[in-house]
């Protein structure tokens, strides 16, 4: 039973357009979430993040979206860039629990010049 | 800054034959370790994580088992692999276990024959 769900497995977008990635999670004791963007071949790399505590996160072109009453987050990219494509993972922990991150799998964005 | 090692980066391996993938920080002392993987179609599943040496931690039930003989070296092992071993495996870091990203390594893939 997924707990960590991105249901769009990719998303094309136009450069300088915004990106929208969407995450759904289950579990309502989730109180920090996480946004990673993977390049092949590397390993994750961490993007930003939102506590329960906020319904929202910037930072530059990036800005997180928190509702925690629809258990939905999104990631804004605005404006894309090509170099933003990637796949990206919606990950999501409980606090105290040894940094146990529950990934979704993922969602391939390919912004287009 | 700090920085983390993984390697190989790819391997290919018979089914019964032995694993050890091995992964080593530097630039922090007395982090969270973690083991996950990404099996083909799916998100990261944590595998092992070990809040300090010699403690390991298991997530899931499987073939593999995981060591940490030094406070910035984790290990992962198998005896003998099976075929359902192949995926991407990723070493991961963090400072703490409460609301502290994840940094990943470029990771291993795994390929089982």
């Amino acid at each position: 039973d997924q707990q960590v769900k991105q249901n769009s497995p990719s998303l094309s977008v136009q450069e300088g357009r915004i990106s929208i990635l969407n995450c759904d999670y289950t579990n309502s004791m989730f109180d920090y979430f996480l946004w990673y963007k993977k390049y092949p071949a590397e390993g994750p790399t961490f993007l930003i993040s939102i506590s329960s505590i906020k319904d929202k996160n910037e930072d530059g072109r990036f800005t997180v979206f928190l509702n925690k009453s629809a258990k939905h987050l999104s990631l804004h990219i605005v404006p894309s860039q090509p170099g933003d494509s990637a796949v990206y993972f919606c990950a999501a922990s409980i606090v105290g629990s040894q940094g146990n991150l529950i990934f979704g799998k993922g969602t391939k964005l390919s912004v287009k010049p | 800054s700090q920085t983390i090692h993984q390697w190989p980066a790819t391997l290919v391996q018979p089914v019964g034959s032995p694993l050890s993938l091995e992964c080593t920080v530097e630039g922090t002392s007395n982090p969270n370790l973690y083991w996950y993987r990404q099996a083909a179609g799916r998100g990261l599943q944590l595998l092992f994580y070990s809040v300090g040496i010699g403690q390991i931690s298991s997530e899931v039930p499987q073939n593999l088992s995981a060591s940490r003989p030094q406070d910035r070296q984790f290990i992962l092992s198998s005896k003998k692999l099976l075929l359902s071993d192949s995926g991407f495996y990723l070493c991961a870091w963090s400072r703490d276990s409460n609301n502290s990203p994840l940094h990943f390594g470029n990771g291993t893939r795994l390929t089982v024959t």
